[in-house]
C-alpha cells in the first residue's frame, strides 16, 4: 500500500482558498487518491477522488500532475466549519481493497 | 450517495464485560467491511476486514480473540469487545465500500462509536 505524507497542520483565514498537498512517491498503476475529512468525534466524510489531471466537485478541487506521485486538495474560500482533519489515502478501488490512513492534515481556519 | 450507519454511537461498560458495535450498510450491500480504531489526536488505525460469510482478516499486533468480528450478511458486521478493560476505551469507526457497478466507488464511514471502559 502507498503511504502518504501530508504537513501535520496549516492555518488559514475565512475566505481564503487553501491548498493541502500529499505526496505518495510509490502510487500504483491502479490506484486512486481519496480525501477524507474529519470532525472530532465523527467518521470521516468523503470529499473527494480521482485518478489523473484534474477533478472538481461542488466542495473543492483535486490536482494530480501525470507523474501521480503527489496531490493537491484546494478547498476555495474556507470558513470557519472547515477547520478539520484532511487524510489523503491512496489505494485500489475495489471492494475488498483496504486503505491505511497517513497522519492527515489539520487545518485550522480563523475569522 | 452509500451510507454506513454505525450503533450506538456512544458506549460506557465496566471492566470485564464485553460491548457489541453494529456497522449497516443502509442502501448497498458490502462483501466487505473495515474496523478502525482511533485514539485522541491520533489518525484512524486499521484493526482488521471483515469478510461476508467468512474469517475476518486481522492486521499485525490485532488480538482476534480480543476484538471478534461477525459478518453474517451483506448488509451487517459486528466488532465484539470482549473483556474490555480501560485500554480499550477508543474510538471504533467502521467502513465498506459498494462494490458493485464502479470499481472505484470511495470508502464510506459510519459516524463511530465512543467505548469508556471504567
Amino acid at each position: 500500500l502507498a503511504k502518504t505524507t501530508q504537513p501535520i497542520s496549516m492555518d488559514s483565514y475565512e475566505g481564503q482558498e487553501v491548498n493541502i498537498t500529499c505526496s505518495h512517491n510509490n502510487i500504483a498503476t491502479n490506484d486512486y487518491i481519496t480525501w477524507y475529512q474529519q470532525f472530532p468525534s465523527q467518521g470521516p466524510r468523503f470529499i473527494i477522488q480521482g485518478y489523473k489531471t484534474k477533478v472538481t466537485n461542488e466542495v473543492a478541487s483535486l490536482f494530480i500532475p501525470a507523474d501521480r506521485k503527489s496531490s493537491t486538495l484546494s478547498l476555495p474560500r474556507v470558513s470557519l466549519s472547515d477547520t478539520a482533519v484532511y487524510y489523503c489515502l491512496v489505494g485500489a478501488g475495489g471492494a475488498t481493497n483496504k486503505l491505511i490512513f497517513g497522519t492527515g492534515t489539520l487545518l485550522a481556519v480563523q475569522p | 450517495g452509500a451510507v454506513v450507519s454505525q450503533h450506538p454511537s456512544r458506549v460506557i461498560c465496566k471492566s470485564g464485560t464485553s460491548v457489541k458495535i453494529e456497522c449497516r450498510s443502509l442502501d448497498f450491500q458490502a462483501t466487505t467491511m473495515f474496523w478502525y480504531r482511533q485514539f485522541p489526536k491520533k489518525s484512524l488505525m486499521l484493526m482488521a476486514t471483515s469478510n461476508e460469510g467468512s474469517k475476518a482478516t486481522y492486521e499485525q499486533g490485532v488480538e482476534k480473540d480480543k476484538f471478534l468480528i461477525n459478518h453474517a450478511s451483506l448488509t451487517l458486521s459486528t466488532l465484539t469487545v470482549t473483556s474490555a478493560h480501560p485500554e480499550d476505551s477508543s474510538f471504533y469507526i467502521c467502513s465498506a465500500r459498494d462494490g458493485t457497478g464502479v470499481s472505484n466507488s470511495p470508502l464510506h464511514f459510519g459516524n463511530g462509536t465512543r467505548l469508556t471502559v471504567t
